[in-house]
């Protein structure tokens, strides 16, 4: 069956450092694959997807790369912000897309930057 | 601007009773789905519907139940509340070929 992989957490950085968290997957096909994000006291939001192998995910200054060759959908950012602190999500949609298609979801990393 | 809406927010609520949190969505879509997020803030399917009148049970059992008798509208039902029953519980709904939206939750106490 499908499943998401994340790195252990928390992460704690010091603002304006270099974000990486890890994200592989297993999955039939060629899935969807998506980042959410959760801010304290909130629901998940979107935070960037990539629908095919070698597209780049984009959003608020995050960057993840479909990679195919090596099951990875690693989330980056160049220069965290204190604001950035939340829950991070990887997730894969299977394809083919249809009724029974549902988001496999990884367990989630606690991110933590300090001023 | 939430399209998708959980109510209430919080929830502080005796042993034994009986309690239905809302969720709502006014996107049309035909998938919605709840979990049930623990304490380290894994997510867990507890229950799914892919339209009117259709209701299947997630990966995760729970004594909830689950209802859509409209579109817009699923509620998740516990007959009778326990302190295990504690936690965060999300809704989210989603079209066929897209990720999904979530609701802002209910945060579930019970003692």
């Amino acid at each position: 069956g499908d499943s998401v992989t994340q790195m252990e957490g928390p992460v704690t950085l010091s603002e304006e450092a270099f974000l990486t968290i890890n994200c592989t997957y297993t999955a039939t096909g060629y899935p969807s694959l998506f980042w959410y994000v959760q801010y304290p006291g909130e629901g998940l939001q979107l935070l960037l997807k990539a629908t095919k192998a070698d597209d780049k995910g984009s959003n608020k200054g995050f960057e993840a790369t479909y990679r195919k060759e090596t099951t990875s959908f690693h989330l980056e950012k160049g220069s965290v912000q204190v604001s950035d602190s939340a829950v991070y999500f990887c997730a894969l949609r299977s394809r083919p897309t249809g009724a029974n298609s549902k988001l496999t979801f990884g367990k989630g990393i606690t991110l933590s930057v300090r001023p | 601007e939430a399209d998708i809406y959980q109510t209430p927010r919080y929830l502080v609520i005796g042993t034994g009773k009986k309690i239905t949190l809302e969720c709502s969505q006014t996107m049309g879509h035909d998938k919605m789905y709840w979990y049930q997020q623990d304490p380290g803030m894994e997510l867990h399917l507890i229950h799914y519907s892919y339209g009117v009148n259709s209701t299947e049970k997630g990966d995760l059992s729970s004594e909830s139940t689950v209802s859509r008798i409209r579109t817009e509208h699923f509620p998740l039902t516990l007959e009778s509340a326990r302190p295990s029953h504690t936690s965060q519980y999300l809704c989210a709904s989603s079209e066929a070929s897209y990720g999904y939206t979530f609701g802002s939750g209910t945060r579930l106490t019970v003692v």
